[in-house]
């Protein structure tokens, strides 16, 4: 069964620290993305990349950044945490003109 | 700016009844209209999608119904039930290489036995 797993389920932090959100996935796709979701708002993309060390900009990107070293990893990186970045935190990937496959995403709270 | 506008946000209906959620768009370069599933606690999941060359999809109790003209797409689930209670979403993407998705905010549906 084709996956993406991220490391995390649920995640409490302080404000003022360095997050990092795993992602990885085992079908050799060369897609990945990083959305956040929030009630009322869907989900909104914060970064993506189409090949390793490759990154794009989505919708949201400040106070994230991210890191695509190998194929099958993504991680999202939030430099210094703050509590408007509680949210569902979803990582995606898919081939070209394929469909996307969802993790089950990283419930992160920042205090 | 929301590339693609989705309604109800949230809607109940009976057991059995016919759920109808709708999606707009304006960008004429979207290509591909797919709608995901997601149940609480999980990531969204691929349902069923629809290339404009056709007009309507059916997968199972799932249609696509697909209005090229008028820039619009809806999900229709018959027999619905509770199992059917979710979140979904409808999306849409321009042919690139990132294969991109813009979401639409979602409908909470909710299948009352």
């Amino acid at each position: 069964d084709v996956k993406v797993t991220q490391s995390s389920r649920y995640l409490v932090k302080r404000t003022g620290e360095k997050v990092f959100l795993e992602c990885v996935q085992d079908m050799d796709h060369e897609n990945m993305f990083w959305y956040r979701q929030d009630p009322g708002l869907g989900l909104r993309l914060i970064y993506f990349s189409y090949d390793v060390k490759m990154k794009e900009k989505g919708d949201i990107p400040e106070g994230y950044s991210v890191s695509r070293e190998k194929k099958e990893r993504f991680s999202l990186i939030l430099e210094s945490a703050s509590t408007n970045q509680t949210s569902m935190y979803l990582c995606a990937s898919s081939p070209n003109r394929g469909g996307y496959t969802f993790g089950s995403g990283t419930r992160l709270t920042v205090v | 700016q929301q590339q693609v506008k989705q309604s109800p946000q949230s809607l109940i209906v009976q057991k059995g009844g016919i759920p109808i959620i709708n999606c707009a768009y304006e960008n004429t370069a979207f290509d591909y209209f797919p709608w995901y599933q997601q149940f609480p606690g999980k990531g969204p999941a691929l349902l069923i999608a629809i290339r404009p060359d056709v007009s309507e999809k059916k997968e199972g109790r799932f249609t696509i119904s697909f209005n090229k003209s008028a820039k619009q797409f809806s999900l229709h689930i018959m027999d619905s039930q509770p199992g059917d209670s979710a979140t979904y979403f409808c999306a849409a993407s321009i042919k690139t290489g990132a294969n991109n998705l813009f979401f639409g905010t979602g409908t909470r549906l909710t299948v009352i036995p």
